[in-house]
Protein backbone atom coordinates (compact mmCIF):
# COMPACT_ATOMS: atom_id res chain seq x y z
CA UNK A 1 0.00 0.00 0.00
CA UNK A 2 0.95 3.53 -0.98
CA UNK A 3 2.15 5.74 1.75
CA UNK A 4 2.73 9.74 1.43
CA UNK A 5 4.22 11.27 3.94
CA UNK A 6 4.72 14.96 4.50
CA UNK A 7 6.50 17.22 6.70
CA UNK A 8 6.11 19.26 8.57
CA UNK A 9 2.68 19.47 9.24
CA UNK A 10 2.57 22.96 10.61
CA UNK A 11 4.74 25.70 9.42
CA UNK A 12 4.92 29.02 10.76
CA UNK A 13 7.15 31.29 8.77
CA UNK A 14 8.61 34.77 8.88
CA UNK A 15 8.29 36.94 5.97
CA UNK A 16 11.12 36.67 3.39
CA UNK A 17 12.25 33.20 5.26
CA UNK A 18 13.29 29.97 3.26
CA UNK A 19 11.97 26.81 3.88
CA UNK A 20 10.95 23.70 2.29
CA UNK A 21 8.11 21.41 2.45
CA UNK A 22 8.96 17.57 2.51
CA UNK A 23 7.19 15.19 0.69
CA UNK A 24 8.25 11.22 1.06
CA UNK A 25 6.26 7.99 -0.66
CA UNK A 26 7.20 4.25 -0.19
CA UNK A 27 6.82 3.12 -3.96
CA UNK A 28 7.87 3.96 -7.05
CA UNK A 29 6.01 6.51 -8.46
CA UNK A 30 4.93 7.31 -11.88
CA UNK A 31 4.46 11.18 -11.50
CA UNK A 32 4.03 13.52 -8.41
CA UNK A 33 1.62 16.60 -7.79
CA UNK A 34 1.34 19.59 -5.51
CA UNK A 35 -1.53 21.34 -4.94
CA UNK A 36 -2.33 24.44 -2.58
CA UNK A 37 -5.82 24.60 -0.52
CA UNK A 38 -6.78 28.18 0.98
CA UNK A 39 -8.96 27.70 4.16
CA UNK A 40 -12.62 27.40 2.86
CA UNK A 41 -11.40 26.41 -0.56
CA UNK A 42 -10.74 23.71 -2.97
CA UNK A 43 -7.31 22.67 -4.16
CA UNK A 44 -5.51 24.54 -6.66
CA UNK A 45 -3.13 22.35 -8.82
CA UNK A 46 0.89 24.02 -8.49
CA UNK A 47 3.29 21.68 -9.99
CA UNK A 48 3.38 17.73 -11.87
CA UNK A 49 6.60 16.19 -11.61
CA UNK A 50 7.11 13.61 -13.80
CA UNK A 51 10.71 12.32 -13.84
CA UNK A 52 13.69 11.89 -11.94
CA UNK A 53 15.40 15.15 -11.25
CA UNK A 54 12.32 17.61 -12.51
CA UNK A 55 12.10 20.86 -11.34
CA UNK A 56 9.46 23.34 -11.83
CA UNK A 57 8.83 26.73 -10.73
CA UNK A 58 6.75 29.45 -10.11
CA UNK A 59 7.03 32.34 -8.65
CA UNK A 60 8.54 31.43 -5.40
CA UNK A 61 7.59 28.06 -4.90
CA UNK A 62 9.95 25.45 -6.46
CA UNK A 63 9.46 22.11 -6.58
CA UNK A 64 11.78 18.69 -7.23
CA UNK A 65 11.44 15.50 -7.30
CA UNK A 66 14.08 12.14 -6.50
CA UNK A 67 12.71 9.26 -7.58
CA UNK A 68 15.55 7.40 -6.34
CA UNK A 69 15.23 8.89 -2.81
CA UNK A 70 11.32 8.90 -3.35
CA UNK A 71 11.32 12.33 -2.02
CA UNK A 72 9.70 15.99 -3.21
CA UNK A 73 10.68 18.96 -2.10
CA UNK A 74 8.65 22.45 -2.20
CA UNK A 75 10.94 25.06 -1.51
CA UNK A 76 9.59 28.40 -0.72
CA UNK A 77 11.81 31.36 -1.06
CA UNK A 78 11.56 34.41 0.71
CA UNK A 79 8.14 33.92 1.76
CA UNK A 80 5.46 36.37 1.80
CA UNK A 81 1.58 36.63 3.59
CA UNK A 82 -0.22 35.18 0.35
CA UNK A 83 1.35 31.94 0.39
CA UNK A 84 -0.11 31.14 3.43
CA UNK A 85 -2.20 27.72 2.80
CA UNK A 86 -2.06 24.20 2.95
CA UNK A 87 0.43 22.39 0.62
CA UNK A 88 -0.55 19.50 -0.50
CA UNK A 89 1.65 16.74 -2.07
CA UNK A 90 0.14 13.36 -3.90
CA UNK A 91 1.52 10.51 -5.89
CA UNK A 92 0.43 8.33 -8.37
CA UNK A 93 1.42 5.06 -9.22
CA UNK A 94 -0.17 2.81 -12.39
CA UNK A 95 -3.52 2.85 -12.49
CA UNK A 96 -4.17 2.98 -8.92
CA UNK A 97 -5.56 6.50 -7.69
CA UNK A 98 -4.48 9.49 -6.00
CA UNK A 99 -2.74 9.12 -2.97
CA UNK A 100 -2.65 12.52 -0.83
CA UNK A 101 0.14 13.40 1.86
CA UNK A 102 -2.10 14.84 4.99
CA UNK A 103 -0.80 19.02 3.63
CA UNK A 104 1.22 21.08 5.61
CA UNK A 105 -0.11 24.06 6.88
CA UNK A 106 2.09 26.87 6.37
CA UNK A 107 1.40 30.60 7.61
CA UNK A 108 3.45 33.42 6.79
CA UNK A 109 3.89 35.88 9.25
CA UNK A 110 5.35 39.68 9.40
CA UNK B 1 -12.98 27.71 -20.02
CA UNK B 2 -15.48 26.92 -17.57
CA UNK B 3 -13.84 24.59 -14.44
CA UNK B 4 -15.45 21.70 -12.37
CA UNK B 5 -19.13 22.87 -10.97
CA UNK B 6 -20.43 20.85 -7.74
CA UNK B 7 -23.87 20.95 -6.90
CA UNK B 8 -25.17 22.02 -4.21
CA UNK B 9 -21.99 23.97 -2.59
CA UNK B 10 -23.48 23.57 1.01
CA UNK B 11 -25.88 20.31 2.29
CA UNK B 12 -28.03 19.73 6.00
CA UNK B 13 -29.61 16.54 6.84
CA UNK B 14 -30.04 14.32 9.36
CA UNK B 15 -28.80 10.76 10.30
CA UNK B 16 -30.45 8.61 8.29
CA UNK B 17 -31.18 10.49 5.34
CA UNK B 18 -29.77 10.15 1.86
CA UNK B 19 -27.71 12.78 -0.58
CA UNK B 20 -26.99 12.62 -4.10
CA UNK B 21 -24.09 15.25 -4.90
CA UNK B 22 -23.15 16.25 -8.56
CA UNK B 23 -20.36 16.90 -10.37
CA UNK B 24 -20.05 18.86 -13.96
CA UNK B 25 -16.16 18.56 -15.29
CA UNK B 26 -14.62 20.76 -17.47
CA UNK B 27 -15.64 20.54 -21.24
CA UNK B 28 -13.66 17.64 -22.66
CA UNK B 29 -12.66 16.07 -19.26
CA UNK B 30 -14.00 12.31 -19.23
CA UNK B 31 -12.38 11.14 -16.34
CA UNK B 32 -13.76 11.97 -12.76
CA UNK B 33 -12.75 11.33 -9.46
CA UNK B 34 -14.35 11.98 -5.95
CA UNK B 35 -12.68 12.61 -2.48
CA UNK B 36 -13.72 12.98 0.93
CA UNK B 37 -11.85 15.24 3.04
CA UNK B 38 -12.57 16.29 6.59
CA UNK B 39 -9.93 17.38 9.35
CA UNK B 40 -8.64 14.15 10.85
CA UNK B 41 -8.67 11.92 7.79
CA UNK B 42 -7.41 14.32 4.72
CA UNK B 43 -8.22 13.82 1.43
CA UNK B 44 -9.67 10.02 1.09
CA UNK B 45 -10.13 8.76 -2.41
CA UNK B 46 -13.80 7.47 -3.03
CA UNK B 47 -14.37 6.87 -6.66
CA UNK B 48 -13.07 7.25 -10.31
CA UNK B 49 -14.98 7.16 -13.42
CA UNK B 50 -13.71 7.09 -16.91
CA UNK B 51 -16.18 6.92 -19.56
CA UNK B 52 -19.13 5.69 -17.80
CA UNK B 53 -16.81 3.09 -16.07
CA UNK B 54 -15.94 3.31 -12.57
CA UNK B 55 -11.71 2.06 -12.29
CA UNK B 56 -11.04 2.63 -8.61
CA UNK B 57 -13.25 2.32 -5.92
CA UNK B 58 -11.36 3.45 -2.34
CA UNK B 59 -12.24 1.86 0.92
CA UNK B 60 -15.43 3.41 1.73
CA UNK B 61 -18.77 1.04 2.73
CA UNK B 62 -20.98 0.25 0.52
CA UNK B 63 -23.44 3.19 1.31
CA UNK B 64 -21.46 5.22 -0.73
CA UNK B 65 -22.29 4.76 -4.44
CA UNK B 66 -21.54 6.89 -7.68
CA UNK B 67 -21.89 6.85 -11.03
CA UNK B 68 -20.86 8.72 -14.71
CA UNK B 69 -22.94 10.00 -17.42
CA UNK B 70 -22.92 9.42 -21.02
CA UNK B 71 -21.91 13.62 -21.34
CA UNK B 72 -19.21 12.72 -18.41
CA UNK B 73 -21.17 14.49 -15.23
CA UNK B 74 -20.92 12.08 -12.08
CA UNK B 75 -23.08 12.51 -9.27
CA UNK B 76 -22.08 10.58 -6.16
CA UNK B 77 -24.65 9.17 -3.28
CA UNK B 78 -24.43 8.30 -0.08
CA UNK B 79 -27.08 6.54 1.97
CA UNK B 80 -28.15 6.53 5.65
CA UNK B 81 -26.11 9.31 6.52
CA UNK B 82 -24.09 9.09 9.51
CA UNK B 83 -22.86 11.65 11.33
CA UNK B 84 -19.60 11.36 10.43
CA UNK B 85 -19.89 11.35 6.84
CA UNK B 86 -19.68 15.23 7.43
CA UNK B 87 -17.36 16.45 5.27
CA UNK B 88 -16.09 18.33 2.32
CA UNK B 89 -16.47 15.85 -0.71
CA UNK B 90 -14.46 17.20 -3.96
CA UNK B 91 -14.78 16.33 -7.28
CA UNK B 92 -11.75 16.49 -9.81
CA UNK B 93 -11.47 15.50 -13.37
CA UNK B 94 -9.04 15.36 -15.63
CA UNK B 95 -8.81 14.98 -19.67
CA UNK B 96 -7.57 11.21 -18.89
CA UNK B 97 -6.49 9.09 -16.22
CA UNK B 98 -3.69 9.91 -14.56
CA UNK B 99 -3.50 13.15 -16.02
CA UNK B 100 -3.46 16.08 -13.59
CA UNK B 101 -6.48 16.36 -11.81
CA UNK B 102 -8.26 19.90 -11.61
CA UNK B 103 -10.44 20.49 -8.76
CA UNK B 104 -14.12 21.88 -8.13
CA UNK B 105 -15.31 24.23 -5.08
CA UNK B 106 -16.45 20.95 -3.08
CA UNK B 107 -19.97 20.48 -1.69
CA UNK B 108 -19.41 20.60 2.42
CA UNK B 109 -21.81 18.59 3.93
CA UNK B 110 -23.57 18.76 7.43
CA UNK B 111 -24.95 15.53 9.00
CA UNK B 112 -26.79 16.10 12.58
Amino acid sequence: ELKVEQNPLFLSMQEGKNYTIYCNYSTTSDRLYWYRQDPGKSLESLFVLLSNGAVKQEGRLMASLDTKARLSTLHITAAVHDLSATYFCAVDVGNTPLVFGKGTRLSVIA
Amino acid sequence: KAGVTQTPRYLIKTRGQQVTLSCSPISGHRSVSWYQQTPGQGLQFLFEYFSETQRNKGNFPGRFSGRQFSNSRSEMNVSTLELGDSALYLCASSFLPQETQYFGPGTRLLVL
